[in-house]
Parts: structure tokens; C-alpha cells; sequence
């Protein structure tokens, strides 16, 4: 079974340029998250997707992060402007959502390892 | 404020000892707790889990233990072996399909 697909897995960037990262996830894996892990610390959610929707971007700074599922299956996170901040790896995750009491394993991909200059 | 505390940012054991690594929480709503096993320039990779129903699961050479009064869980590896050196995250998630909650790691150091 073929993982969770990243790409790419660097990108040095100047501020106040964008950039976007693709993810694939598990096939029939409903869920997808995004994550952004800055060094020294865990992963913590950007935004999370179950088929093409959004289930929680609380966390996602919307001035200049967005995110798409639009089929329901692959997913691109964008970044515009970025900020000096932004440098961190962008981790994609995936899961078989198995309702309440369910096991919540989430399986991750490689991650982008992103440099703002 | 962190809700899962992973207080040891670093373990080194010797091959073939037990390797112990800490992880408490703040909040008694979570009730799934994992732990992530990751390499450098990888992906973390699930290793075990546990659910709040249960105080111990095991999987080979790794044991979790959760202790719910004290909001703590623990992860056991014996015996340890050198490709077990890696960075270790604790997670937990208060219901089925919600993401994540990661503590900042522990870097264990098995050597021969």
C-alpha cells in the first residue's frame, strides 16, 4: 500500500513570495490533515479536511495560508505572502475515519521542508 | 500553555536496557494517546497507541502505560536497540477523526 505522497520535499523561498505544497493522501482515507512543524517542537494542525470539506482550520492563519481538497482526495496548501516565521516543515497526514470510539491513527508523508529567507 | 509535556528533551541508553520515555497531559477529555516514532528528513511514523479504557498495551518490544489520575503515559522499549535512536512524540486526541495534539519529543540515543 502506497503512503502518504509529499512534494516537494524542499523549498527555499524570499519573504513575501509564495509557494504551494501538494499532498496525496492513503487511498480511501476521507480524512486529511496538514501540519506545520517548526524545529524543536511537535506538529501542530493547520487545517484538517474530511472528504472535501473543512473540519477544523482554527488553527490556520488565514491572511495568508490556504488550503484546498477539492476532489475529495489530493490537497495543496499555499502560502502567499510568506513570512520569515513561516520556515518549518509542512507535514500531510491521513486517516480512516472510524466514528466515535474509533482508533484515530494518522499516517504521515515525508513532509516539505520549507525555507524563508 | 502545552497540553501534552514531553519533559525530557533527551535519553541516551545502552543496547539492551530499557528505554523509558515520559509524556504527561492537562486535559481529562482526551481519551486516545499515541506515541510517533521519527527520523531525520522522514515522516513520523506510528508505533503504538492506547486507548483510556486500557493501562497498558503491548506491541513486541514496546509497552505503553497510561495512568489516567495522574494524566500520564509512558512508553517502555526493551530491549533497546540502536535503531530504535530517534526522536519519539506523544500525541492524544480527544475523540475518533480529530487531529492531534503533539508534545515537543524526546531524542532517544541507543548505543552499542
Amino acid at each position: 500500500e502506497a503512503g502518504v505522497a509529499q512534494s516537494p520535499r524542499y523549498k527555499i523561498i524570499e519573504k513575501r513570495q509564495s509557494v504551494a505544497f501538494w499532498c496525496n493522501p492513503i487511498s480511501g482515507h476521507a480524512t486529511l490533515y496538514w501540519y506545520q512543524q517548526i524545529l524543536g517542537q511537535g506538529p501542530k494542525l493547520l487545517i484538517q479536511f474530511q472528504n472535501n470539506g473543512v473540519v477544523d482550520d482554527s488553527q490556520l492563519p488565514k491572511d495568508r495560508f490556504s488550503a484546498e481538497r477539492l476532489k475529495g482526495v489530493d490537497s495543496t496548501l499555499k502560502i502567499q505572502p510568506a513570512k520569515l516565521e513561516d520556515s518549518a516543515v509542512y507535514l500531510c497526514a491521513s486517516s480512516l475515519f472510524q466514528g466515535p470510539g474509533g482508533k484515530n491513527i494518522q499516517y504521515f508523508g515525508a513532509g516539505t521542508r520549507l525555507s524563508v529567507l | 500553555d502545552q497540553q501534552v509535556k514531553q519533559n525530557s528533551p533527551s535519553l541516551s541508553v545502552q543496547e539492551g536496557r530499557i528505554s523509558i520515555l515520559n509524556c504527561d497531559y492537562t486535559n481529562s477529555m482526551f481519551d486516545y494517546f499515541l506515541w510517533y516514532k521519527k527520523y531525520p528528513a522522514e515522516g513520523p511514523t506510528f508505533l503504538i497507541s492506547i486507548s483510556s479504557i486500557k493501562d497498558k498495551n503491548e506491541d513486541g518490544r514496546f509497552t505503553v502505560f497510561l495512568n489516567k489520575s495522574a494524566k500520564h503515559l509512558s512508553l517502555h522499549i526493551v530491549p533497546s536497540q540502536p535503531g530504535d535512536s530517534a526522536v519519539y512524540f506523544c500525541a492524544t486526541s480527544n475523540q475518533a477523526g480529530t487531529a492531534l495534539i503533539f508534545g515537543k519529543g524526546t531524542t532517544l540515543s541507543v548505543s552499542s
